[in-house]
């Protein structure tokens, strides 16, 4: 079955630390994946994706991820941490023909000053 | 560019009721996704259309939730009738195509049931 796994659903981090959001996945073919970030009261906004390649992806705001396929994992990361980067962040495995993702439970991020 | 579309922001209805959700994608795309985000939870797909035929319905519960996307632009997703377990965000995307493209949310509908 296809599946995402986010296992830390809170961490908090202090501002300027570096930050690592684990995300696990099964997938029958090869996968597509994305990590998205939800502020309060937002949608969904795309940090990142994944479809081919260098397995280290760049994304916008500093979060960059690595995709494992040893270890069916993509994690994200951030060198240092902003306040602003408080959000619930969600990783997700998309399908190559239809688009529809999968996602995982999320991890909320919560900043200490 | 515009981004999608969604209206309401927010719905409060008694349980048993009916409530209908607007989703205008983004100009051109042909792909339209309907999500159901339960507090908690990461968003979980109702309905896929590809312009205005459905590609999957598989979780959408057709007893009581149903969805058009007419000309194959806009779209609504309708409750009818309303149970408490629907209280959640209904959120809706749009891609260009459904193969490797990255989909656009909207800003989703809050809706709680009382």
């Amino acid at each position: 079955a296809q599946s995402v796994t986010q296992p830390d659903i809170h961490i908090t981090v202090s501002e300027g630390a570096s930050l690592e959001l684990r995300c696990n996945y099964s997938y029958g073919a090869t996968p597509y994946l994305f990590w998205y970030v939800q502020s309060p009261g937002q949608g969904l906004q795309l940090l990142l994706k994944y479809f081919s390649g260098d397995t280290l992806v760049q994304g916008i705001k500093g979060f960059e991820a690595e995709f494992k396929r040893s270890q069916s994992s993509f994690n994200l990361r951030k060198p240092s941490v902003h306040w602003s980067d408080a959000a619930e962040y969600f990783c997700a495995v998309g399908s190559s023909n239809t688009g529809k993702l999968i996602f995982g439970q999320g991890t909320t991020l919560q900043v200490k000053p | 560019e515009a981004g999608v579309a969604q209206s309401p922001r927010y719905k409060i209805i008694e349980k048993r009721q009916s409530v209908a959700f607007w989703c205008n994608p983004i100009s051109g795309h042909a792909t339209l996704y309907w999500y159901q985000q339960i507090l908690g939870q990461g968003p979980k797909l109702l309905i896929q259309f590809q312009n205005n035929g459905v590609v999957d319905d598989s979780q959408l519960p057709k007893d009581r939730f149903s969805a058009e996307r007419l000309k194959g632009v806009d779209s609504t997703l309708k409750i009818q009738p309303a149970k408490l377990e629907d209280s959640a965000v209904y959120l809706c995307a749009s891609s260009l195509t459904s193969r490797n493209t990255e989909a656009f949310f909207g800003q989703g509908t809050r809706l709680t049931v009382v």
